[in-house]
């Protein structure tokens, strides 16, 4: 199976800063690869497939750059809502794949 | 709109098993695969495996062989996915989720069905 490891695992920053979260796949997975949000109680939302497509409704203060083994996800103008944990996922092989989440919250 | 409605929580023993459901609407049950994702606090969500509501074709995940079984009922564009021989490890939030375009890029999801076992 392919490994998602993301990095940080928390993050703590300020309105209005850059954040920027990390996804290393252990193996080339030529840029198939997602990213969701997921708020407490609530289902996973995407926001970014095959590495930097925007899903239709998600702010352009998200996006998403990479390729080969290495992926990211970065968020400009932090705002209040976008307090979540954050998952990468490949959908290059099965089984798919998800990271194993970052804990975006406000300073 | 696509929705996916998810049946409510369950509460089971040890050993036996259970069957959750997945309510499609807003679109061709028929076109799109129907997935299934396992959530358990503060670990990576995992996918247990598809099914394709109009042909009823599966693929599983290694993992999850022997313990899911997918299957659709295309009258009432429901899927279902019964785990068995249940243990405590199995507690969890199950989801049902839909692609769009590629397999895999899951857009829709519903809102989970809490699974746990304890005696």
């Amino acid at each position: 199976d392919i490994q998602m490891t993301q990095s940080p695992a928390s993050l703590s920053a300020s309105l209005g800063e850059t954040v920027t979260i990390e996804c290393l796949a252990s193996e080339d997975i030529y840029s198939n690869l997602a990213w969701y949000q997921q708020k407490p109680g609530k289902s996973p939302q995407l926001l970014i497939y095959y590495a930097n497509s925007l899903n239709d409704g998600v702010p352009s203060r998200f996006s998403g750059s990479g390729s080969g083994t290495q992926y990211s996800l970065k968020i400009n103008s932090l705002q209040s809502e976008d307090v979540s944990i954050y998952f990468c996922q490949q959908n290059y092989d099965s089984p798919y794949t998800f990271g194993a989440g970052t804990k975006l919250e406000l300073k | 709109q696509v929705q996916l409605q998810q049946s409510g929580a369950e509460l089971t023993k040890p050993g036996s098993s259970v069957k959750i459901s997945c309510k499609a609407s807003g679109y061709t049950f028929t076109s799109y695969d129907i997935s299934w994702i396992k959530q358990r606090p503060g670990q990576a969500l995992e996918w247990i495996g598809a099914i394709n509501p109009g042909s009823g074709g599966t693929g599983y995940n290694e993992k999850f062989k022997g313990k899911a079984t997918l299957t659709v009922d295309k009258s009432s564009s429901t899927a279902f996915m019964q785990l068995s021989s249940l243990t405590p490890e199995d507690t969890a939030v199950y989801y049902c989720a839909r692609s769009f375009g590629a397999p895999g890029w899951f857009a829709y999801w519903g809102q989970g069905t809490l699974v746990t076992v304890s005696s």
